[in-house]
């Protein structure tokens, strides 16, 4: 199967740290990424984990993978109102002789001050 | 700014009808994909190019097509449009098959059928 499945929402206030999570069902795939999406724009490439890493540190990022449990995770440090989108897992597949991104359901974040 | 561009941003179409979108990848990208986002369905795969190759389908419609051309850019036919057609489609493009995927995405066309 490949489903990929997040909460809906989370609501921090600005300062702290917001922690989005996902889980997967493709044990084989071999990257997983987070995509922000704010009102009204296309998917920006936060960032992306490959399989056989257990973090991945970026600036205020934090990517955590836990490859037993299919679960991954996105810690935002010092969350500020411009960190208000939709955030998206997705994790790659590859498929026949091409490759495609099975997408979460998004999370949206809210940052209240 | 992804380097990834689409036109038109938004469409107003009725019922029957067809329309064509269109995607120019990031300079040096050989894949495009299209993919739709809906309420009900979410972000949904739909179709990848490689260098003017179909390499991969999602669940794209059989009134869907989509072509890539020469110069790259890729064109996605919506036929028969019907209510549950309206979305918001995105294009991505990655530089090619067999190094780090990273997928690209651009501004979307908002597709709205009445």
């Amino acid at each position: 199967g490949e489903d990929v499945e997040q909460s809906l929402f989370l609501s921090v206030r600005e300062g702290d740290s917001s922690v989005i999570n996902c889980t997967y069902t493709d044990s084989s795939s071999t990257y997983l990424y987070w995509y922000k999406q704010e009102p009204g724009a296309g998917l920006q490439l936060l960032t992306y984990i490959f399989s056989n890493m257990d973090m991945k540190q970026d600036q205020r990022l934090t990517v955590l993978l836990n490859k037993k449990d299919k679960h991954l995770s996105l810690r935002i440090a010092d969350t500020q109102t411009g960190d208000s989108a939709i955030y998206f897992c997705a994790e790659f597949i590859l498929t026949g002789g091409g490759n495609k991104l099975t997408f979460g359901t998004g999370t949206q974040l809210k940052v209240e001050l | 700014d992804s380097g990834v561009t689409q036109t038109p941003k938004h469409l107003i179409t009725a019922t029957g009808q067809r329309v064509t979108l269109r995607c120019s990848p990031r300079s040096g990208d050989l894949s495009v994909y299209w993919y739709q986002q809906s309420l009900d369905q979410g972000l949904q795969f739909l179709i990848q190019y490689y260098n003017g190759e179909e390499r991969a389908k999602g669940n794209i419609l059989e009134r869907f097509s989509a072509q890539q051309f020469p110069d790259l850019h890729s064109e996605l036919n919506l036929s028969s449009l019907e209510l549950g057609d309206s979305a918001l489609y995105f294009c991505a493009s990655s530089v090619e098959i067999g190094s780090l995927y990273e997928q690209y995405f651009g501004p979307g066309t908002r597709l709205t059928v009445t």
